[in-house]
């Protein structure tokens, strides 16, 4: 079945650490997008990339970094510069640039500092 | 830059029975989409409904059904003979649609949470 799959489910920063949370599509979609959800305050934008090899900052992209070497693959890095790391991460896909399609979303990563 | 709006941060609504959720946006565009998802306690976000705005015609969904007033802004979802499976937050969303430029980013209201009574 086509569809977004985020890993880990749960994952636990340290002081200064960086983490990276995986996701990966299947779905053939030219767009990707990460967004951070906090408790009351819907989710907002971090970054997206509508074509391999670019991608641009959304509402709250500071302490964060991407690449998308791959279409299937969106990959977000949670740096020691994000100080409120704390957040569900969602991430999702669409058929992009000029599509009417809506965003199809992944299961979701619960990081969480030690 | 657009908004979204939810001013029901919590809804509550009895089995089989009817809710209608609020939402506003903001906007100067003149075509754009706007969605409602569900978030269930998984919290996996599943699209509801859709509607384009140059329909006037509202979207419906077997039970979901929505009211669209394009001059003023307003994007509520109704929900008929509520169901248990039906609690969840739900997240009004809108997103451009600039032809070429469109980036399919979506812009979430802070969301409702609904829960159903037996």
């Amino acid at each position: 079945d086509g569809g977004i799959t985020q890993s880990p489910k749960y994952l636990f920063r340290k002081e200064g650490q960086n983490v990276t949370l995986s996701c990966e599509q299947n779905l053939n979609h030219d767009a990707m997008y990460w967004y951070r959800q906090d408790p009351g305050q819907g989710l907002r934008l971090i970054y997206y990339s509508q074509i391999v090899n670019d991608f641009q900052k959304g509402d709250i992209a500071e302490g964060y970094s991407v690449s998308r070497e791959k279409k299937e693959s969106f990959p977000l890095t949670v740096t020691s510069a994000q100080k409120n790391p704390t957040a569900f991460y969602l991430c999702a896909s669409s058929g992009g640039q000029g599509s009417y399609q809506p965003q199809h979303f992944g299961d979701g990563t619960r990081l969480s500092i030690l | 830059a657009q908004t979204v709006t939810q001013s029901q941060p919590e809804m509550s609504v009895q089995e089989a029975e009817t809710v209608t959720l609020s939402c506003t946006y903001d906007t100067s565009e003149s075509d754009y989409y706007l969605f409602w998802y569900k978030q269930p306690p998984s919290r996996q976000m599943i699209l509801v409904i859709r509607q384009e705005a140059y329909k006037q015609q509202n979207a419906t969904e077997n039970r979901f059904s929505v009211n669209f007033q394009k001059a003023a802004k307003s994007f509520s979802l109704k929900i008929s003979d509520s169901q248990l499976g039906d609690a969840a937050m739900y997240f009004c969303a809108y997103r451009s649609w600039r032809g070429s430029g469109n980036t399919g980013k979506l812009i979430f209201g802070q969301g409702t949470t609904l829960q159903v009574k037996p």
